[in-house]
């Protein structure tokens, strides 16, 4: 299986400030996604970007993908305490519906 | 809104017995998944399936098999629990049309 490093994989931040986290992948991909998760409970879509786009945003959440690199980026940005979650990131093989997740980035926002 | 939901929360079963986790989704997805998590592990693929009555081996399967009799029911079955199987197992659907998943609550299952 393709797992990928989230860097950094803990991060405590202070609310109101902006929060990133990074992705890298090993293969040939259709797409990344990110994926957030709150203690405990199942995993909630946030954001897709195709291997053809660098950059997407949605709300206060700015997602890039440079795929020389194989690797993406997730900015939160003016963190509330709700954003205190899990974050993984997730990539669609090439070819194939399958998606192989990272490890995940923790992140803490303290009011 | 997609709503999948798993028959658990929380499961405690012993070693040896047979266990049964089962995954719902209302949208008529075609595309469900059962995966594993584990700390500093990420989650895991264990077995999917693409439509009625059709199965894929993920990354994981030892240990496990499953059912889908019906599009909207997807079944996972450890046919003999060990200790290492105590995890938190995840569902999820997805429509062939679109790319995201949709996940369940989660079922924390131990096994003593």
């Amino acid at each position: 299986s393709q797992q990928g490093e989230e860097d950094p994989q803990a991060l405590s931040i202070q609310e109101g400030e902006n929060a990133t986290m990074n992705c890298s992948y090993k293969t040939s991909i259709n797409n990344l996604q990110w994926y957030r998760q709150n203690s405990g409970r199942g995993l909630v879509h946030l954001i897709l970007i195709r291997s053809n786009e660098r950059e997407k945003h949605s709300g206060r959440l700015r997602v890039t993908l440079d795929t020389s690199k194989k690797s993406s980026s997730l900015l939160i940005t003016a963190s509330r305490a709700a954003d205190t979650a899990s974050y993984f990131c997730a990539w669609e093989y090439y070819g194939n519906n399958r998606l192989a997740f990272g490890k995940g980035n923790q992140v803490v926002v303290i009011p | 809104d997609v709503k999948v939901t798993q028959s658990s929360r929380y499961l405690v079963k012993r070693t040896g017995e047979k266990v049964f986790l089962e995954c719902v989704q209302d949208m008529d997805h075609e595309n469900m998944f059962w995966y594993r998590q584990d700390p500093g592990l990420g989650l895991r693929l264990i077995y999917f399936s693409y439509d009625v009555k059709m199965k894929e081996k993920g990354d994981i399967p030892e240990g496990y098999s499953v059912s889908r009799e019906k599009k909207e029911r997807f079944s996972l079955i450890l046919e003999s629990a060990s200790t290492n199987q105590t995890s938190m197992y995840l569902c999820a659907s997805r429509a062939v049309s679109y790319n995201e998943q949709f996940f369940g609550p989660g079922t924390r299952l131990t096994v003593l």
